[in-house]
């Protein structure tokens, strides 16, 4: 099967950096995926590592280490907006397995 | 174009009945993925369809859950005589493929709430 791990809450200031880590153990492995939620609102897909290495995609990062079984997701310059929850997805044969996510607040 | 629809965005049912959830995914997305997300909770996997066919079924909890799938195209998640511990958000999503799970598409949800 499959586990994650990730921080459970994280507070930073608007114009900051944050950095949400992931550790994983799984069976299979073709992939690790980064999800944001807003309260009340839908899972929405925000960046996919397959390979070891930095992919950035405008103020958001995301790294792996297959051999680590680690990754993160960088957020940059930190928006009000950016205050949701967070999930790491690995991908085993089939489907994803979620972290339990991480809560961003981002104050003023 | 459209995203997944799912309906209805709220039920709620008495404990025992049975409801049925459903959800339309992006059109030409052959992988179809049902979750459920309990308050403050991360997503748990119910089931997968690849077309009509459900490959893994692994997630669901009990033998009162139950999907299909028609015309690779809607499915429908049946809950049958419901505990109040199936209240939850149930979330659907889509993938090109299966291929291509790691980029889902998710629906908005439908918040069951058992009494």
């Amino acid at each position: 099967g499959q586990s994650l791990e990730q921080p459970s809450e994280v507070t930073a200031v608007e114009g900051a950096i944050v950095q949400i880590n992931c550790t994983y153990q799984t069976s299979g492995f073709y992939g690790l995926s980064w999800y944001q939620q807003h309260d009340g609102g839908a899972p929405t897909f925000l960046s996919y590592n397959a390979l070891d290495g930095l992919e950035e995609t405008g103020r958001f990062s995301s790294f792996l280490s297959r051999s680590d079984s680690y990754g993160y997701l960088l957020l940059q310059e930190l928006q009000m907006k950016d205050s949701a929850s967070y999930f790491c997805a690995v991908k085993g044969d089939y489907k994803l397995s979620f972290g339990a996510g991480t809560t961003v607040t981002v104050r003023a | 174009g459209a995203g997944v629809s799912q309906s209805p965005s709220n039920k709620v049912t008495e404990k025992g009945k049975d409801v049925e959830l459903r959800c339309d995914p992006i059109s030409g997305h052959t992988a179809l993925y049902w979750y459920r997300q309990s308050l403050g909770q991360g997503l748990e996997f119910l089931i997968y369809f690849q077309g009509n066919s459900a490959p893994d079924k692994s997630g669901l909890p009990s033998d009162r859950f139950s999907a299909e799938r028609t015309g690779g195209s809607v499915s429908t998640l049946t809950i049958q005589r419901t505990q109040q511990e199936d209240s939850a958000v149930y979330l659907c999503a889509s993938s090109l493929d299966n291929s291509l799970a790691n980029e889902q598409y998710f629906g908005p949800g439908t918040r069951l709430t058992v009494t």
